[in-house]
C-alpha cells in the first residue's frame, strides 16, 4: 500500500476555469475526508464520504464544489468558475469508519488561480 | 461543535532543550484527540493519539503529550529537541460519534542549533 495519493500535485488555473482532483485512499479504508488550508491556517474541513455516500458538507462548500466518490475508492473535488479566493492546498486523507487511529494524509493539491 | 486553540503561533526552543507546544480544546463528551505535524509542501503525519487510558500518551520521534481533562488540555511535549523536530505542528480533536477532526491554526516550532 502506497499510501493516499494526490493527482495533480500542483495546478495553477485562470480565473473562471474549472478544476478537477483526484484523490486514491488507502484501499482498506471506507471513509475519505477533504480539507482545505490556506497559508498560516490549519486544515479546514469540507466534506467526507462513508463507502460511496457523502455524509456531511461543510458550509465553506459552496455551490461551485461538488465530489464525488463514485464507487466508494477514489473521490473527485471539481472547482467550477474558480476565484483568486479558492487558492489554497486541497487535501485529501483516509481511514476508518469508527476507527480510533485518526487518518492519513495525501500530500494535497495546490491550486494557485490567477 | 468542537473547536481547538493553539494559542502560539510561533515555538522557538534551542536545540537540547525540552519543548511544549500548547493545545486547549472544547467538545461535547469525551475527547479524542491527536497531534499532527506538517513539513513544507506536505501533508500532514500522524503523531499521538489521546483516545481514553493513561494521560500521558507517547508517540513517534520521542513525542509525548499529557492529557489534562480539568483544563481541557492536550500539550505536545519532548524532552530534548533536534533541529529536525522544526515544521508546523497541529492539534485536533473529535467528539465520540466520529465526526470529521476539527483542526487548530497550528503552531510553527523552531529548534535552533
Amino acid at each position: 500500500d502506497t499510501g493516499v495519493s494526490q493527482d495533480p500535485r500542483h495546478k495553477i488555473t485562470k480565473r473562471g476555469q474549472n478544476v478537477t482532483f483526484r484523490c486514491d485512499p488507502i484501499s482498506e479504508h471506507n471513509r475519505l475526508y477533504w480539507y482545505r488550508q490556506t497559508l498560516g491556517q490549519g486544515p479546514e474541513f469540507l466534506t467526507y464520504f462513508q463507502n460511496e455516500a457523502q455524509l456531511e458538507k461543510s458550509r465553506l462548500l459552496s455551490d461551485r464544489f461538488s465530489a464525488e466518490r463514485p464507487k466508494g475508492s477514489f473521490s473527485t473535488l471539481e472547482i467550477q468558475r474558480t476565484e483568486q479566493g479558492d487558492s489554497a492546498m486541497y487535501l485529501c486523507a483516509s481511514g476508518y469508519r469508527g476507527g480510533n487511529d485518526g487518518y492519513t494524509f495525501g500530500s494535497g493539491t495546490r491550486l494557485t488561480v490567477v | 461543535a468542537q473547536s481547538v486553540a493553539q494559542p502560539e503561533d510561533q515555538v522557538n526552543v534551542a536545540e537540547g532543550n525540552p519543548l511544549t507546544v500548547k493545545c486547549t480544546y472544547s467538545v461535547s463528551g469525551n475527547p479524542y484527540l491527536f497531534w499532527y505535524v506538517q513539513y513544507p509542501n506536505r501533508g500532514l503525519q500522524f503523531l499521538l493519539k489521546y483516545i481514553t487510558g493513561d494521560n500521558l500518551v507517547k508517540g513517534s520521534y520521542g513525542f509525548e503529550a499529557e492529557f489534562n481533562k480539568s483544563q481541557t488540555s492536550f500539550h505536545l511535549k519532548k524532552p530534548s529537541a533536534l533541529v529536525s523536530d522544526s515544521a508546523l505542528y497541529f492539534c485536533a480533536v473529535r467528539d465520540p460519534r466520529n465526526t470529521p477532526l476539527v483542526f487548530g491554526k497550528g503552531t510553527r516550532l523552531s529548534v535552533i542549533a
